[in-house]
């Protein structure tokens, strides 16, 4: 079956760096995104990565390894406004996206 | 302006009505989706839907259908309402979706409909 991994929640400090991780087993593969969703709103489109690497944006990066089925969000200089909840989504060979249940970030001055 | 567009925003009624929730993009996309979040904020995908095809996911009961009178528009109608639909519902729209595009399946949100079955 196809299947998305992340841990559910994690807690880091204000101005400090965390690193989310996601792991994904599909039928195929055609990029992996990431969302933020704070709470009580829609999520939102940070990243999409379809080759192996990083992909740097501002504060927030995101790698993927295709061989290993891996994939991380790394967000840097934490702001209290990055406590929000972050899914990966893994786009299958059928152009479906496979969702994660979500991580929740809790950001602590 | 608003890119993909939800009414309403709050809906809250009886156990057994039959309520629409209708959803609406100015992008002009190809696809649009229903999704479904419950309490445990898990995101599960209803519907997908473009002019060529229509998936279901197939753990969404019947009672649930969407309806989409142009490429701009697709709404959810939800018949004899139970508690356990009580769920926030977010529409979503990507500019290829199922023709396949990768990038070009960023999914944008609509700001989501938080029902409530009493």
């Amino acid at each position: 079956g196809q299947n998305i991994d992340q841990p559910t929640e994690m807690t880091a400090t204000e101005g400090a760096i965390v690193q989310i991780n996601c792991t994904y087993q599909t039928s195929g593969f055609n990029g992996l995104f990431w969302y933020q969703q704070h709470a009580g709103e829609a999520p939102t489109f940070l990243s999409y990565n379809v080759l192996d690497g990083l992909e740097e944006k501002g504060r927030f990066s995101s790698f993927l390894s295709r061989s290993k089925g891996y994939s991380y969000l790394l967000l840097k200089e934490l702001q209290m406004k990055d406590s929000a909840s972050y899914l990966c989504a893994a786009l299958d060979s059928n152009y479906q996206l496979i969702w994660g249940a979500g991580t929740k970030l809790i950001i602590k001055p | 302006d608003t890119a993909v567009s939800q009414t309403p925003k709050y809906l809250v009624t009886q156990m057994g009505n039959d309520k629409s929730i209708k959803c609406e993009q100015n992008l002009g996309h190809d696809t649009m989706y229903w999704y479904k979040q419950d309490s445990k904020k898990f995101l599960k995908i209803m519907f997908s839907y473009n002019n060529k095809e229509l998936i279901i996911n197939e753990t969404v009961p019947n009672r649930f259908s969407p309806k989409s009178p142009d490429k701009a528009h697709l709404n959810l109608h939800i018949n004899s309402l139970e508690l356990g639909d009580s769920a926030v519902y977010f529409c979503a729209s990507s500019q290829k979706g199922l023709a396949g595009g990768g990038f070009a399946d960023t999914q944008y949100f609509g700001p989501g409909t938080r029902l409530t079955v009493l």
